[in-house]
């Protein structure tokens, strides 16, 4: 299976501040990469998918970039409501495997 | 609009089984695969397995062929998980997902599972 390398575990941010949350794959995943946030007793919901296309619906403060093994989101302007826990998925192999997740919180 | 919704919350002992539900709404069930995932308080999100409504086949991780059995009736448009032999290890919450991609579009609320005696 791919191992999916989420950082930071936790993240503290002020409001307006830019964060920016690193994935890296165990191999080559080809840009197969899909980030999901999910806020405390809610489901998962897709922000971004191939890497940088941002989802429907979803701000354009969040962007995501990066290739071969190395990925990122980046959240311009933090706002109160992106307090949340973020993932990466990789969907370029079966099965399907996630980060470890990073816990955003405000300063 | 897409939905999946899913069955309530259970407690069930050690040793037992469950049999959790997922009905979806606001596409064709049988043009989509429904997956299965599982996370545990406090941790990551652990891909269980997924099923072809269309013709029942499945694909599981390893680590759950003995645990999950994934089912889907089209006359309903509902996706089944059973899990046997529950231990501690089993209390989550397990969401159904879906999407027309390889990521995952749509979720259930999740059903939080607990097993205790």
């Amino acid at each position: 299976d791919i191992q999916m390398t989420q950082s930071p575990a936790s993240l503290s941010a002020s409001l307006g501040e830019t964060v920016t949350i690193e994935c890296r794959a165990s191999e080559d995943i080809y840009s197969n990469l899909a980030w999901y946030q999910q806020k405390p007793g809610n489901s998962p919901q897709l922000l971004i998918y191939d890497a940088n296309s941002l989802a429907d619906g979803v701000p354009s403060r969040f962007s995501g970039s990066g290739s071969g093994t190395q990925y990122s989101l980046k959240i311009n302007s933090l706002q109160s409501e992106d307090v949340a826990s973020y993932f990466c998925q990789q969907y370029n192999n079966y099965p399907p495997t996630f980060g470890a997740g990073t816990k955003l919180e405000l300063k | 609009e897409v939905l999946l919704q899913q069955s309530g919350a259970e407690l069930v002992r050690p040793g037992s089984s469950v049999k959790i539900s997922c009905k979806a709404s606001g596409y064709t069930f049988t043009d989509y695969y429904m997956h299965w995932v599982k996370q545990r308080p406090e941790q990551g999100l652990v891909w269980i397995g997924r099923i072809n409504p269309a013709n029942g086949n499945t694909v599981y991780a390893e680590k759950f062929k003995s645990k999950a059995t994934l089912t889907a009736d089209k006359s309903s448009n509902t996706a089944y998980m059973q899990l046997s032999s529950l231990t501690s290890e089993d209390t989550a919450t397990y969401f159904c997902t879906l999407g027309a991609g390889r990521y995952f579009d749509y979720w259930g609320q999740g059903v939080m599972v607990t097993v205790s005696s």
